[in-house]
């Protein structure tokens, strides 16, 4: 069974900081992980897909980064606004075709 | 433009009954997913399908049957439905399976 972890598993923080989270896979059979954001009552959105080691995506105020080799992403988000208060889940694929969503972090920023 | 939706939106039903749900999708993409959402371990992925006539399990496959006979249907078949399984269903697409993926509404399932 393939492990992914997110941490922290809630963060509130106040309209205008700036926060970032983890996301954990094992490193080996690496293929892509993803991210998306996920408001409550709605749907899970995409956000961004990471394939390579080094990559670095941006949308917005919000970016990743992705290090294959130690098996961890980084989601950025700079200047928070209320309306980024979501879950925030990544996704991992190996080459074994295995797709395996994390627990996701929860965030609320505060006005 | 209806991208992608699922039926029924809500669903109560009693253990032991067959149940369906349904996935449509107005993309033509070639994958397509059935996810269950569960309290602690966030979203787990039942089954999911690279084209019409290719399904393959996910993690918790158990339970469920599918079929893809259009590419862009995809329901998902609970043959005996058990409490364990009440959640809420999510079903999703891809162009690919590297590519991000959008998801349906969900679907809410009580088995009483």
């Amino acid at each position: 069974i393939l492990n992914v972890e997110q941490s922290p598993q809630s963060l509130h923080v106040q309209e205008g900081d700036s926060t970032n989270f983890t996301c954990s896979f094992p490193s080996s059979n690496f293929y892509a992980l993803h991210w998306y954001r996920w408001e409550t009552a709605k749907s899970p959105e995409a956000l961004f897909v990471m394939t390579l080691n080094g990559d670095e995506k941006k949308k917005g105020r919000i970016s990743a980064t992705l290090n294959t080799k130690e098996g961890y992403s980084y989601l950025y988000i700079k200047g928070s606004q209320p309306e980024d208060s979501a879950t925030y889940l990544c996704a991992f694929l190996n080459y074994g075709q295995n797709f395996v969503f994390g627990p996701g972090t929860r965030l609320s920023v505060l006005p | 433009d209806a991208g992608i939706t699922q039926s029924p939106r809500y669903k109560i039903t009693e253990t032991g009954r067959q149940v369906t749900l349904m996935c449509h999708q107005t993309w033509s993409h070639s994958y397509m997913f059935w996810y269950r959402q569960d309290l602690g371990h966030g979203l787990r992925l039942i089954y999911y399908s690279a084209a019409a006539d290719i399904t393959d399990k996910g993690e918790v496959p158990d339970g469920y049957v599918v079929s893809r006979s259009k590419t862009e249907n995809f329901p998902l078949t609970l043959e005996s439905a058990t409490r364990s399984q009440t959640s809420v269903y999510f079903c999703a697409s891809s162009e690919g399976l590297l590519l991000l993926q959008y998801f349906g509404p969900g679907t809410r399932l009580t088995v009483t």
